[in-house]
């Protein structure tokens, strides 16, 4: 079965500095990977995904997240985070043959200025 | 997202009260889906559609049932509702390619008194 993991469920960073979002994921076969990204009262936003090639995925908004199929992580980057970047991030997976998603629990970013 | 939209986008009920939300697109996609929004729980889904004529259970379906009217139209019913119902309940579309993200509504607030 298919399963996500984000291990931080709340990130402070401070606005110019680098911010990281961390996601983990399990399952069979070859991965499709998803970022979202989810602002106050609105619906869920795609920022980037994986599906094959190059390990570095670069996005919306400038973020961008890396592959490592080893350590089973897709983390999201950001070289200078924005305050207007504080939102609730989910990563997803979906397997090449799975029918469906499965999300994270979601990590709530907060950018202090 | 305009090209999903959700109706009502806040509702208040009672328990023991049938309720339905509806989800409409213009993505002209062929898959919809209803997921629900707790917190630290990330999103769960709740059921799918591929096409008008195929319903599909989700990870969460019990006290809920679904209607796909036509392609564009994928309406979920709470039975008789009752407080754990309590969430922010999403729509999304997606096309056949399992490749391709997901895109979403703007979420309905329900609270079961």
């Amino acid at each position: 079965a298919q399963s996500v993991a984000q291990p931080e469920d709340q990130v402070n960073v401070a606005e110019g500095n680098p911010l990281t979002v961390k996601c983990t994921y399990s399952v069979s076969g070859n991965p499709y990977l998803f970022w979202y990204v989810q602002y106050p009262n609105r619906g869920l936003q795609f920022l980037l995904k994986y599906i094959t090639g190059d390990n570095l995925v670069k996005g919306s908004y400038g973020f961008e997240a890396e592959f490592n199929k080893s350590q089973t992580s897709f983390h999201l980057k950001k070289p200078s985070a924005l305050v207007s970047d504080s939102a609730l991030y989910f990563c997803a997976v979906r397997d090449a043959q799975g029918q469906n998603f499965v999300f994270g629990p979601g990590t709530r970013l907060s950018v202090l200025p | 997202d305009a090209d999903v939209t959700q109706t009502p986008r806040n509702r208040i009920t009672k328990t023991g009260k049938r309720i339905m939300l509806e989800c409409s697109q213009t993505k002209g996609h062929d898959r919809m889906y209803w997921y629900r929004q707790d917190p630290g729980l990330g999103l769960r889904l709740i059921y799918y559609s591929f096409d008008v004529k195929d319903i599909n259970k989700g990870e969460i379906s019990d006290g809920y049932s679904v209607s796909r009217q036509a392609q564009a139209k994928f309406s979920l019913s709470l039975e008789s509702a009752i407080p754990n119902q309590t969430a922010l309940y999403f729509c999304a579309t997606s096309d056949l390619l399992s490749v391709n993200e997901q895109f979403f509504g703007p979420g309905t607030r329900l609270t079961v008194l």
